[in-house]
């Protein structure tokens, strides 16, 4: 999985709770981004990165907030987590997010079930 | 119109023989497409992109994909279907900075 790590891979919380998850890479990539899937959705952008505390919304960015400190760290948080936010969370990294030869490689996702 | 659209949910296919995954691309603006593979609780796998030239591009695990500008499509195909090759297809396109756009996906089943 291209040198991309989730944690937690698994996550069981309830309605209301604030909930991290943390996307780690070792490519030393500039660009990294959150995407969620969903049945009949496919993936959907949530945020992205271009650089270190460069941050900015994708489609689906409503109730969710990130966060990058270092290059190799990307955080998503959901300040109070719904139901509607059970998904599959995937962590993506690319070398340029400007260049449509670029390739994003995708981490392994981290599953969110919100009671 | 929906940037990428995939119209099969599911295609099923016999080991050995060929398989195509369908996916068509909206006219407007560049077609830049990229094919990925998802394996069971795994992340999505990059198989293959189209940016400019040859019409057929080839990619991972013996898959190649046809672009085809008159019917805007770009569908992936495999000579001869392994059951190992069993999972979910997603087509994306390219729009811009920052923007993969992707289709709603396509299951593979290759039976034995």
């Amino acid at each position: 999985d291209a040198g991309i790590t989730q944690s937690p891979r698994h996550k069981v919380t309830e309605t209301g709770t604030p909930v991290t998850l943390r996307c780690h890479q070792t490519e030393n990539h500039r660009y990294m981004y959150w995407y969620r899937q969903d049945p009949g959705h496919g993936l959907r952008l949530i945020h992205y990165s271009y650089g270190v505390k460069d941050t900015d919304k994708g489609e689906v960015s409503d109730g969710y907030s990130v966060s990058r400190s270092k290059t190799e760290d990307f955080l998503l948080t959901l300040e109070s987590a719904t139901s509607s936010q059970t998904s599959v969370y995937f962590c993506a990294i690319s070398e340029s997010g400007t260049d449509a030869a670029d390739t994003q490689y995708f981490g392994p996702g981290t599953r969110l079930t919100v009671l | 119109a929906q940037s990428v659209a995939q119209p099969e949910d599911q295609v099923n296919v016999a080991e050995g023989n060929p398989l195509t995954v369908k996916c068509t691309y909206s006219v407007s603006g560049n077609p830049y497409l990229f094919w990925y593979v998802q394996y069971p609780n795994r992340g999505l796998q990059f198989l293959l992109k189209y940016i400019t030239g040859d019409n057929l591009v080839k990619g991972s695990y013996g898959f190649e994909a046809e672009f085809n500008k008159s019917q805007t499509s770009f569908h992936l195909k495999k000579p001869s279907a392994l059951v190992s090759d069993s999972a979910l297809y997603f087509c994306a396109r390219w729009e811009g900075f920052q923007k993969l756009v992707f289709g709603t996906g396509t299951r593979l089943l290759v039976s034995p």
